[in-house]
Parts: structure tokens; C-alpha cells; sequence
């Protein structure tokens, strides 16, 4: 069964610092990829996704992630971060089978 | 921009008491899932439905649950006789034309078991 792994639980940052989170999934065959943000007291929102094309994309906000196929991996990233980026970041998997397969989630908080 | 929306937003009841969650998905979109968050865990996938039935479940989706649309706008999902671990945030989404486009969610419906 497909699984994906968010290596940072709890990310605290100043703002202006640079943002990498980290996202990995298990599965041999076709996948789109999924990072939704859920801000406090909301609900979760879509930040970007990738379909196909180019592995590089670009969402909301001033976030980008890469795909790369070769390690499964699916990174956040954010140049500058922004005391209003304080929220969880759910990387999410979709491989035809079982609908969304969510990672535990990166808690993140911005310092001002 | 459209939205899914839930109701009741926080529910709390009793063990063993049946409990209704309702959800509208946006009003085009033909595919709808419920997914559950227990406090300080994943989510996770409840069931997915299209054409007015199931097409998937997962494992926690076992006899105590069922889903219906009983109209042209409402999702519905019920637990018949609620559990402790039925305690959870529980997510309805929806998306367009298929299962692998992207999935809208609503707010949620914090559900409590006491």
C-alpha cells in the first residue's frame, strides 16, 4: 500500500528564513502529488499540485515544490517565510487507488 | 470561489448515539469522500462516492458508517452507534469530473464521544 512520509513534524523558523519540508512516498506507478496547508482554525487548502509536466511548480502564496521521480519525493519550499506561513503542511499522494493518502503533517511557526 | 461546507461544525454526543454529518459539496463536482482526522494523527480516508453510491472504503469504514446524497446537494455521513474513537475531526471534500483531480475540503465537524 502507498504511504507517505513528512520528515519534519515541528519546524520553527524566524521570518525571512528560507523554508524546505520534506516529503516522501512509496509507490512504483503513476501519482499525483498534493501539499495543502490548513492555517489555524481553518480548513485545509490547497497550496499546489503536481499532475505531469514540468517537475517544478509553482502555488500559492510563494510556494514551489519539486517533484523528482528518482526519490520519491515531493519537497516544499519557500524562499522567505512570513510570520503568516504559520499553519500545518500536509503532503498528499493520489495513486488511483484509495483516494488521498495523507503524511502526518509539518507543523510550522514563523517567529516576527 | 465555491466552497465545501459542513455542518454542524462541533458536535457533541453520547456513546452509542447515532450522529449525522452533513456536507455540500461544490455544486458541479461529482466525486465526494469523507476523510477523519483523530487529534494528533493522520488523516485518513473514510470512503469515496460517485454516481450515488460507494466506490471505495477503507478499513474504518466498517457497519456503523454509511453515506447517502438524499438530495441534489447534500452528503451525508452517519455513525450509528458512536464510539469513544469515533472522537475526531471529520473532512468532506469533493472534486470535479474525477477521482484523480484535485480534492476541495470542507472545514471539518469536530465530533466528540463522551
Amino acid at each position: 500500500a502507498q504511504s507517505v512520509s513528512q520528515h519534519n513534524h515541528h519546524v520553527i523558523l524566524s521570518e525571512a528564513a528560507s523554508l524546505e519540508l520534506g516529503c516522501n512516498y512509496s509507490y512504483g506507478g503513476t501519482v499525483n502529488l498534493f501539499w495543502y496547508v490548513q492555517y489555524p482554525g481553518q480548513h485545509l487548502q490547497l497550496l499546489l499540485k503536481y499532475f505531469s509536466g514540468d517537475p517544478l511548480v509553482k502555488g500559492i502564496k510563494g510556494f514551489e515544490a519539486e517533484f523528482i521521480k528518482s526519490k520519491f519525493s515531493f519537497n516544499l519550499r519557500k524562499p522567505s517565510v512570513q510570520w503568516s506561513d504559520t499553519a500545518e503542511y500536509f503532503c498528499a499522494v493520489y495513486t488511483g487507488r484509495r483516494a488521498l493518502t495523507f503524511g502526518s503533517g509539518t507543523r510550522l511557526q514563523v517567529q516576527p | 470561489e465555491p466552497e465545501v461546507t459542513q455542518t454542524p461544525s462541533h458536535q457533541v454526543t453520547q456513546m452509542g448515539q447515532e450522529v449525522i454529518l452533513r456536507c455540500v459539496p461544490i455544486s458541479n463536482h461529482l466525486y465526494f469522500y469523507w476523510y477523519r482526522q483523530i487529534l494528533g494523527q493522520k488523516v485518513e480516508f473514510l470512503v469515496s462516492f460517485y454516481n450515488n453510491e460507494i466506490s471505495e472504503k477503507s478499513e474504518i469504514f466498517d457497519d456503523q458508517f454509511s453515506v447517502e446524497r438524499p438530495d441534489g446537494s447534500n452528503f451525508t455521513l452517519k455513525i450509528r452507534s458512536t464510539k469513544l474513537e469515533d472522537s475526531a475531526m471529520y473532512f468532506c471534500a469533493s472534486s470535479e469530473q474525477s477521482s484523480w483531480e484535485t480534492q476541495y475540503f470542507g472545514p471539518g465537524t469536530r465530533l466528540l464521544v463522551l
